[in-house]
């Protein structure tokens, strides 16, 4: 069974608008963590959000914000103002288990956002 | 502070060569991570390592693969003999306790 889920291959939005990457994930784990990656042309993947299934808040950094729907198991990534340089892939990872220092991450298939002019 | 560093960037060669990739952990990281990305299957784990011991390397293609950590800061990926079907982007990736993991900018893999 899948353990993550994005079922948006690709995703189209104008520059300035705010843009929802969609994520399901499955465990009947406890204790874990979501993660967001970015993963532009050049190839690096770049870390932009993390939620850890305890917080009680929505995780935020800048114009990246987690909706986290902990009873839907989703994690969706909102990007507020998108920018031409967000056009990237974009994948959601999730860890399992407490923290015992083993970071196993699983990824989803990933979504590849364009943003236009 | 230094990212982790792989190298080499790129890495073109005939099948049957032995293949090594490199990977410079973020200091004071103890769990490493090497990763295989292709169309086809995706962002797949290969191997990790905590404290330089393996933990689990089920995801390891076949026993042509190989990877050790033969320090606290240093990790090799071989592939001997290389395959075509190798070919892809090889990501080392470290970590710390419970914070987010630090990916290196990946090694493309190109097997004639």
């Amino acid at each position: 069974a899948q353990k993550i889920t994005q079922t948006q291959p690709g995703m189209f939005v104008q520059e300035k608008e705010a843009v929802t990457l969609d994520c399901t994930y499955d465990t009947s784990d406890p204790s874990y963590g979501l993660f967001w990656y970015k993963q532009p042309s050049s190839g690096e993947m770049i870390f932009l959000i993390y939620q850890g299934s305890y917080d009680q808040q929505n995780a935020t950094e800048g114009r990246y914000s987690l909706n986290f729907q902990k009873a839907r198991k989703s994690a969706n990534l909102v990007i507020s103002a998108s920018q031409l340089g967000d056009s990237a892939m974009y994948f959601c990872a999730m860890r399992e288990g407490a923290n015992t220092g083993f970071q196993k991450l699983v990824f989803g298939t990933g979504t590849r956002l364009l943003v236009s002019p | 502070d230094a990212g982790v560093i792989q190298s080499p960037r790129h890495e073109v060669t005939e099948m049957g060569q032995e293949v090594t990739l490199r990977c410079k952990l973020i200091s004071g990281h103890n769990s490493l991570f090497w990763y295989r990305q292709t169309m086809m299957r995706g962002l797949e784990l290969l191997i990790y390592f905590n404290n330089n011991v393996p933990i689990d390397d089920s995801g390891m293609p076949e026993d042509r693969f190989s990877a050790k950590m033969p320090n606290a800061s240093f990790s090799t990926l071989k592939i001997q003999p290389s395959e075509p079907r190798d070919s892809a982007v090889y990501f080392c990736a470290s970590s710390f306790g419970d914070r987010p993991k630090h990916f290196g900018d990946g090694t493309r893999l190109s097997i004639l």
